[in-house]
């Protein structure tokens, strides 16, 4: 079961800033919280990662607040080509060994608009 | 840098036949992963390996499907007999390695329809 908890789906519209909000009650003290997007016909990509308060690239933001239960993804000024599904997923740690899996949840639907 | 190939890129066969996807990682990636993505679905990870060692199948319906990662590098995919609900899409990934923090690479999928 996935361990993460985001809205099915959210609409804005172009220039808008977006944020997508992940809720994680049970994350581990070592797991990181990672974003991936995904477009029709293609594999997730790998948007964006943190640990703890905030991480910033060239894409988007990500803010982690101390308590580490949720997190949400900032898209500044989106455009059309960012209409596509959202995915936060945290690590799911094997019982008695030191490997994790990553288990992907629905997502949320971002329709970007004129 | 190359990035994950999968081949093919769609298949299409009738139930009760069986069909087999390859994957070949990004180099030096130690961790390849298959998911399953049913449409409107988010991936559903069906077998993780450690090099040639697996680390999770337990999504993985070991009556039908079964995974090989020979020598660590390339992995296939198997399916037999193909069921109709099988219809989805096969995602290969990768990562360097698989305990904690690891940034997972995608391919582009086999999209595989059961008729």
């Amino acid at each position: 079961l996935a361990k993460t908890t985001q809205p099915i789906s959210m609409d804005s519209y172009e220039g808008q800033e977006v944020n997508i909000t992940c809720s994680h009650n049970n994350i581990a003290t070592n797991d990181y919280i990672t974003w991936y997007q995904q477009f029709p016909s293609q594999g997730p990509r790998f948007i964006i990662q943190g640990y703890k308060t905030k991480v910033t690239n060239e894409v988007a933001s990500l803010f982690i607040p101390a308590d580490r239960k949720s997190s949400t993804l900032s898209l500044p000024r989106v455009s059309l080509s960012d209409t596509a599904v959202y995915y936060c997923l945290v690590g799911d740690h094997l019982l008695n060994t030191g490997f994790q899996k990553l288990v992907f949840g629905t997502g949320t639907r971002l329709l970007v608009s004129p | 840098e190359a990035g994950v190939a999968q081949s093919p890129r769609y298949k299409i066969i009738e139930k009760r036949q069986s069909v087999a996807f390859w994957c070949n990682p990004i180099s030096g990636h130690a961790t390849l992963y298959w998911y399953q993505q049913i449409l409107g679905q988010g991936p559903k990870l069906l077998i993780q390996f450690q090099n040639n060692g697996v680390v999770d199948d337990s999504q993985l319906p070991k009556d039908r499907f079964s995974a090989e990662r020979l020598k660590g590098v390339d992995s296939t995919l198997k399916i037999q007999p193909a069921k109709l609900e099988d219809s989805a899409v096969y995602l290969c990934a990768s990562s360097l390695e698989t305990f904690g923090g690891e940034k997972l690479f995608f391919g582009s999928g086999t999209q595989l329809s059961v008729l």
